[in-house]
């Protein structure tokens, strides 16, 4: 297995333009989870999703941010509008309880 | 909710010497404990992980101690070498919810 796939691995967008970002989670994990790593917040939990529903959405900053699984094989987190303040990095991780494993993040930069 | 506390926050050691780090949980229900390393610029990677039913658990250079009296659990490193220097995330999980990350140590091996 390649492991969980987050693309893309870099993004830079303006203020106020719409992001997504993707995640396609380990086959035969069934728990999904975005985290967001700032220098200065550690690793958030922003959501985490069990069997494709949404379980806790309580780290979710804000209404610009939203995330969906369609399936189990793919998650999307969308940010919309974006702010600088979003910049970080951005990472989903997948489980079969109960080691979970990272994707290798997406290093997203707003300005 | 889960609350899960993490010192130091930053270590150094002699190579060769060995380093510990120590983290507490609130949550007695809690029957999970995975040790993250993140190298710069990488992805968490899980290194070991402990379960409730167990005290003690060991891989090469590497053990996890936990004391479910008292709620706290540990990270042990032996024999140092440069290449462990990175940041150590210990976490704490009740059945299938959330991951509950500490707020990290920075482990730095000195030649």
């Amino acid at each position: 297995d390649a492991g969980v796939i987050q693309s893309p691995r870099h993004e830079v967008t303006e203020m106020g333009q719409e992001v997504t970002l993707r995640c396609k989670p380990i086959s035969g994990h069934n728990s999904l989870f975005w985290y967001r790593q700032t220098m200065m917040r550690g690793l958030e939990l922003l959501i985490y999703f069990n069997n494709n529903v949404p379980i806790d959405d309580s780290g979710m900053p804000e209404d610009r941010f939203s995330a969906k699984m369609p399936n189990a094989s793919f998650s999307t987190l969308k940010i919309q509008p974006s702010e600088p303040r979003d910049s970080a990095v951005y990472f989903c991780a997948s489980s079969f309880w109960p080691e979970a494993f990272f994707g290798q993040g997406t290093r997203l930069t707003v300005v | 909710g889960e609350n899960v506390e993490q010192h130091p926050s930053t270590l150094s050691v002699q190579e060769g010497d060995s380093a510990v780090i120590k983290c507490t949980y609130s949550d007695s229900a809690s029957n999970y404990f995975p040790w993250y390393k993140q190298e710069l610029g990488k992805r968490p990677q899980l290194i070991i992980d402990i379960r409730s039913n167990v005290g003690e658990k060991k891989d090469q250079r590497i053990a996890v101690t936990l004391n479910k009296t008292a709620k706290h659990f540990s990270l042990h490193i032996t024999e140092t070498q440069p290449e462990d220097s990175a940041v150590y995330f210990c976490a704490a999980m009740k059945g299938n919810e959330k991951l509950n990350f500490g707020t990290g140590t920075r482990l730095t091996i000195i030649p």
